[in-house]
């Protein structure tokens, strides 16, 4: 059983765009929000997370928007970069613990 | 800071043999361990998560007796596959959240490639 549900599955954007990566969630105890980048070959990094105390965070070109009513949530790239190309992955956990992943979005950006 | 290591970063063994793999935290204290296996173009699946000094909790469907997991210090843990076959061969990734500065998230190693031929 799928616990977190992203899409869309590739996302194709031209330099200087907007990708934007939505996932949702089922199990409402989830309390913590991260998403992960991952280049071929390596372990994933942590990009930015967010709790449900707030709708929006902003770090550097990444924000998250959080919609606790409906159980979504999306990340934006601003200013998207072709060195921005890479699997991103959503996930959800309680605490630290119990984390579970969505399936991966392959952002291509290109020059 | 919060830099998680592992050890071999690629492996080619034949089957039957078992594979040790290591996940090192290496600038805070590991309360928590977990490990993950990827799939080619997949998503990460959890497998177990340990804790210091405590047996590991295995998801469903993980045979706790093939993917034996041991926490011996706050600052180690292995994953070891027993008489690996093909189809462990995968991508494992550890990740570790600790005390202090290291308790908001978890931080991922760079993952072991494991070829079983």
């Amino acid at each position: 059983q799928q616990q977190v549900k992203q899409s869309p599955q590739s996302l194709i954007v031209q330099k200087g765009g907007i990708p934007i990566i939505n996932c949702a969630y089922e199990n409402t105890a989830f309390d913590y929000f991260p998403w992960y980048q991952q280049f071929p070959g390596k372990g994933p990094a942590l990009l930015i997370a967010i709790r449900p105390d707030v709708s929006e965070k902003k770090e550097g070109r990444f924000t998250i928007s959080f919609n606790k009513s409906a159980k979504q949530f999306s990340l934006h790239i601003m200013d998207s970069q072709p060195g921005d190309s890479a699997t991103y992955f959503c996930a959800a956990s309680i605490g630290n613990n119990d984390m579970r992943f969505g399936a991966g979005t392959r952002l291509t950006v290109k020059p | 800071g919060a830099v998680v290591s592992q050890h071999p970063s690629r492996v080619i063994c034949k089957s039957g043999t078992s594979v040790k793999i290591e996940c090192r935290s290496l600038d805070f204290q590991a309360t928590t361990m977990f490990w993950y296996r990827q799939f080619p173009k997949q998503s990460l699946m959890l497998m177990a998560t340990s804790n210091e000094g405590s047996k590991a909790t295995y998801e469903q469907g993980v045979e706790k007796d093939k993917f034996l997991i041991n926490h011996a210090s706050l600052t180690l843990s292995t994953l070891t596959v027993t008489s690996a076959h093909p189809e462990d061969s995968s991508f494992y990734i550890c990740s570790a959240s600790g005390s202090g500065g290291a308790a908001d998230t978890q931080y991922f190693g760079p993952g072991t490639r494991l070829t079983v031929l």
